[in-house]
């Protein structure tokens, strides 16, 4: 069965500072997403991986993929409030071309605290 | 587009009563995801479809569960009958599904209360 775990599940930082969010994962897969949750709110794609030694940034936010090591990381650089929600990353396992089949981790709860 | 269309929003029932969600994809979308999201299993695939055929319901937890669709613009999940336990968060999700790698766009979510 596959796993992708997360860690930290709870996360409480100060704005301005540095963090990392691991996920790691159990299967073979060059296929990682990263996605973002507001409380109560639906999910929102941050990031697509789609390779070994993929690096995506966006503002704050910067996601690699080491397919080898099945790990996955997102940096966040200089946190501010805005940031505060729970981060999802999710392994895609599907066979085919077309679609992804995702399986989620866990989360980590961010808390930035002004 | 209007994105992913999802309703109702909440729903409260009581035990043994059928539950109907509804999803509509985004439009040219060839895949629809069903996912349920609780606090102590985290988000789960249910059943997912391509060009309105089931793929893989191996994630649909019993027979009271069933997920169809009919068209490319609609779907449904069905619990018959509910229980207490199936109380979370349904999200559907959709893909255009060309080539791997492309995003999936979640739907705002059923909130459903089983009493």
């Amino acid at each position: 069965e596959l796993k992708v775990e997360q860690n930290p599940l709870f996360l409480s930082m100060q704005e301005g500072k540095n963090y990392t969010i691991y996920c790691n994962y159990s299967t073979t897969s060059d296929r990682l997403y990263w996605y973002r949750q507001d409380p109560g709110k639906s999910l929102e794609s941050l990031f697509v991986l789609l390779s070994n030694g993929a690096v995506k940034q966006e503002g704050r936010l910067m996601a690699s993929l080491d397919t080898k090591a099945r790990l996955s990381t997102l940096h966040i650089t200089a946190a501010v409030h805005d940031l505060s929600a729970t981060y999802f990353c999710a392994v895609d396992t599907s066979l085919t071309g077309g679609g992804n089949k995702l399986t989620f981790g866990t989360g980590t709860q961010l808390k930035v605290e002004l | 587009d209007a994105g992913v269309i999802q309703s109702p929003r909440h729903e409260v029932t009581e035990m043994g009563q059928e539950v109907t969600l509804r999803c509509k994809p985004i439009s040219g979308h060839d895949y629809l995801f069903w996912y349920r999201q609780t606090m102590m299993r985290g988000l789960e695939l249910l059943i997912y479809f391509n060009n309105n055929v089931p793929i893989d319901d191996s994630g649909m937890p019993e027979d009271r569960f069933s997920a169809k669709m009919p068209n490319a613009s609609f779907s449904t999940l069905k619990i018959q009958p509910s229980e207490p336990r199936d109380s979370a968060v349904y999200f559907c999700a959709s893909s255009p599904g060309r080539q791997p790698g492309e995003t999936q766009y979640f739907g705002p979510g059923t909130r459903l209360l089983v009493l």
